[in-house]
């Protein structure tokens, strides 16, 4: 079955440093993989998607990879600010499944002033 | 416009009682998911409609669990005879067309609040 592996560990940034989450993932390779944002006590958010064949999207002072090969996605935040300070979580299509995503569990990220 | 709600905001019930959470998804959302969140993890698909029908259910960890959506609008999750491992945040999330199906098509989910499920 598919898996989703992300920084388990929370990661702590200082205020206008880029940071920079990691999605692993095994078995198939997705149609599209996702980011979403999660604040404590609310749904999830959607960020990005990126496709199969895109290797990189960018929304203001976000970025997304996706490297196919890796089976790596790569989520940034340039010029982070104490805002930014989430959960982040990235999901994955089941492309055999019309309706399923899978989440991975999520990176908790702090912005330090 | 309005988000994806769901109610009641908390449940606390004991072990053994039936629970009912309910969602209300976005007006003309025809697709809707339920998704569990256990602490710590991510949202782990349930089940998911596409109108009134169950198109996918093979999220549901047994037949104690069941959903509804009569009319293609609301949607309530119900959980029979409730064990302390049932408890958890119950999300919900509509879209306008099913998300995945295919490496062209895509729509966003939109999630709502969450119910949270504590059985004691």
């Amino acid at each position: 079955s598919q898996k989703i592996e992300q920084n388990s560990e929370a990661l702590n940034i200082q205020e206008g440093k880029t940071a920079t989450l990691t999605c692993n993932y095994t078995n198939y390779s997705p149609a599209y993989l996702q980011w979403y944002r999660q604040d404590p006590g609310r749904g999830p958010v959607f960020l990005l998607l990126i496709r199969e064949n895109e290797k990189e999207k960018r929304k203001e002072r976000l970025k997304v990879t996706f490297d196919t090969t890796l089976k790596q996605s790569l989520f940034h935040i340039t010029a982070s600010q104490p805002a930014d300070s989430a959960t982040y979580l990235c999901a994955l299509d089941r492309y055999s499944s019309a309706s399923k995503i899978i989440f991975g569990s999520g990176t908790r990220l702090s912005i330090r002033p | 416009g309005a988000g994806v709600s769901q109610t009641p905001s908390n449940k606390v019930t004991e072990k053994g009682k039936y629970v009912e959470l309910r969602c209300d998804p976005i007006s003309g959302h025809t697709a809707l998911y339920w998704y569990r969140q256990s602490l710590g993890q991510g949202p782990e698909f349930l089940i998911y409609f596409q109108g009134t029908g169950a198109a996918d259910d093979s999220g549901l960890p047994n037949d104690r669990f069941f959903a509804v959506r009569p009319e293609g609008s609301v949607s309530t999750l119900k959980i029979q005879r409730t064990e302390r491992g049932d408890s958890a945040v119950y999300l919900c999330a509509s879209s306008l067309l099913p998300s995945g199906g295919g490496r062209t098509s895509y729509n966003e989910q939109f999630f709502g609040p969450g119910t949270r499920l504590t059985v004691l």
